[in-house]
């Protein structure tokens, strides 16, 4: 049972416009929510994250939000850039289950074209 | 630095045999996990730790070994029971708390000969 979905196995985007990366998940327990970036042959590397109390997040060129009521969250890169190019992975944690274990999607590769 | 270490990067198993990843951090981290990547899958959990001297099962923990004997290491051992062993295999660590980002190692590619 996938309690984290990315449907969208790859995005190819034009360098300079908005790529956005979509996430649902199934289990009303999940109040923290993530996303990683993953190169080939390389481990995750945090991106940014959101709290179940908030609607939106923003870090530079990178903005999450969170949609509690269609348990969807979606990432926005803008403006997309050639070494964003890699693997995206949406995460979620419940915060009651007190054991800090991660539950992934199964990724988006997103092609950034110059 | 501080970060998380994985060794080694390639990994060949022959039929029948059990080989061990190592995994070790210096971050202070109470809490360790093992994950599996499959081509085109997330990363699904194989065994976790959120102390020394005690390890949980996660969603895929047959055919895996973990041990947990110091703060800083946690070794996971693939054996023999496990038939389709080839993915790449990531380590990572947190405070085990929730709500935070766990730190990821740099990955061991498993490979059966």
């Amino acid at each position: 049972d996938q309690q984290v979905k990315q449907n969208s196995p790859s995005l190819s985007v034009q360098e300079g416009r908005i790529s956005i990366l979509n996430c649902d998940y199934t289990n009303s327990m999940f109040d923290y929510f993530l996303w990683y970036k993953k190169y080939p042959a390389e481990g995750p590397t945090f991106l940014i994250s959101i709290s179940s109390i908030k609607d939106k997040n923003e870090d530079g060129r990178f903005t999450v939000f969170l949609n509690k009521s269609a348990k969807h969250l979606s990432l926005h890169i803008v403006p997309s850039q050639p070494g964003d190019s890699a693997v995206y992975f949406c995460a979620a944690s419940e915060w009651t289950s007190n054991t800090g274990k991660l539950i992934f999607g199964q990724g988006t590769t997103l092609q950034v074209k110059p | 630095d501080g970060g998380i270490t994985q060794s080694p990067k390639y990994l060949f198993r022959k039929e029948g045999q059990n080989v061990t990843l190592s995994c070790e951090q210096n971050l202070n981290h109470d809490a360790m996990y093992w994950y599996r990547q499959d081509p085109g899958q997330g990363l699904r959990l194989i065994y976790y730790s959120q102390i020394v001297n005690d390890f949980q099962k996660g969603d895929i923990a047959e055919g895996y070994s973990v041990s947990r004997e110091k703060k800083e290491s946690f070794p996971l051992t693939v054996t023999s029971a496990q038939k389709n062993p080839t993915a790449f295999y990531l380590c990572a660590s947190g405070t085990g708390t929730g709500r935070e980002k766990l730190f990821f190692g740099s990955g061991t590619q498993l490979s059966v000969l």
